[in-house]
């Protein structure tokens, strides 16, 4: 079935620091891919948006670029800041199917 | 555009009462909303699909006496928890699929109500 592995956190990183967060997915066709980001006590808020291979998703400095070949859109920023701690989750939505299926979500800590 | 709201932000509430919660599409209608339920430290947990006018698909575990969901119209969805126990304490998130939502398939979230029973 389809799914979505995202690397394991906490992400502990210093402020101004290069981040990555991985994520994976498995799915028949060809699924749009988002990351979405939570901040606490709060719903979430999409922070990217791809649907075809090789489409870079790009917002507030972060970027992922939908890659088929390696079936993975994995989220980066070259300098993050305190204020983007807060968890994130990459998600899948199937041709044919309106539901997502979300990763576990990844806590990042940005420390001043 | 494409603002999801949600009423209550939280709430209280003893054991053995209901409790309703709203979503409301502000400024577009939702041919589909969804709604999630979120463990603390957890991901989101898709318990049902609704189309408005009509019922509510519900995912596989999902009590649908316990949580009943109405689409009444298509800016209005509400799910009413039954019975309310301390373990349907959570964070219960809803969406919305907009008919401009297209190849992205998008939904918009709402903010969230967090549930505390006594």
């Amino acid at each position: 079935g389809n799914s979505v592995t995202q690397m394991e956190g906490p992400v502990t990183l210093s402020e101004e620091a290069f981040l990555t967060i991985n994520c994976t997915y498995t799915a028949t066709g060809y699924p749009s891919l988002f990351w979405y980001v939570q901040y606490p006590g709060e719903g979430l808020q999409l922070l990217l948006k791809a649907t075809k291979a090789d489409d870079k998703g790009s917002n507030k400095g972060f970027e992922a670029t939908y890659r088929k070949e390696t079936t993975s859109f994995h989220l980066e920023k070259g300098s993050v800041q305190v204020s983007d701690s807060a968890v994130y989750f990459c998600a899948l939505s199937t041709e044919g199917t309106y539901k997502y299926i979300f990763g576990t979500g990844t806590r990042l800590k940005v420390l001043a | 555009g494409a603002v999801v709201s949600q009423h209550p932000s939280w709430v209280i509430c003893k054991s053995g009462t209901s409790v309703k919660i709203e979503c409301r599409s502000l400024d577009f209608q939702a041919t589909t909303m969804f709604w999630y339920r979120q463990f603390p430290k957890q991901s989101l947990m898709l318990m049902a699909t609704s189309n408005e006018g009509s019922k509510a698909t519900y995912e596989q575990g999902v009590e649908k006496d316990k949580f009943l969901i109405n689409h009444a119209s298509l800016t209005l969805s509400t799910l009413t928890v039954t019975s309310a126990h301390p373990e349907d304490s959570s964070f219960y998130i809803c969406s919305a699929r907009a008919p401009t939502s297209g190849v992205y398939n998008e939904q918009f979230f709402g903010p969230g109500t967090r549930l505390t029973v006594l």
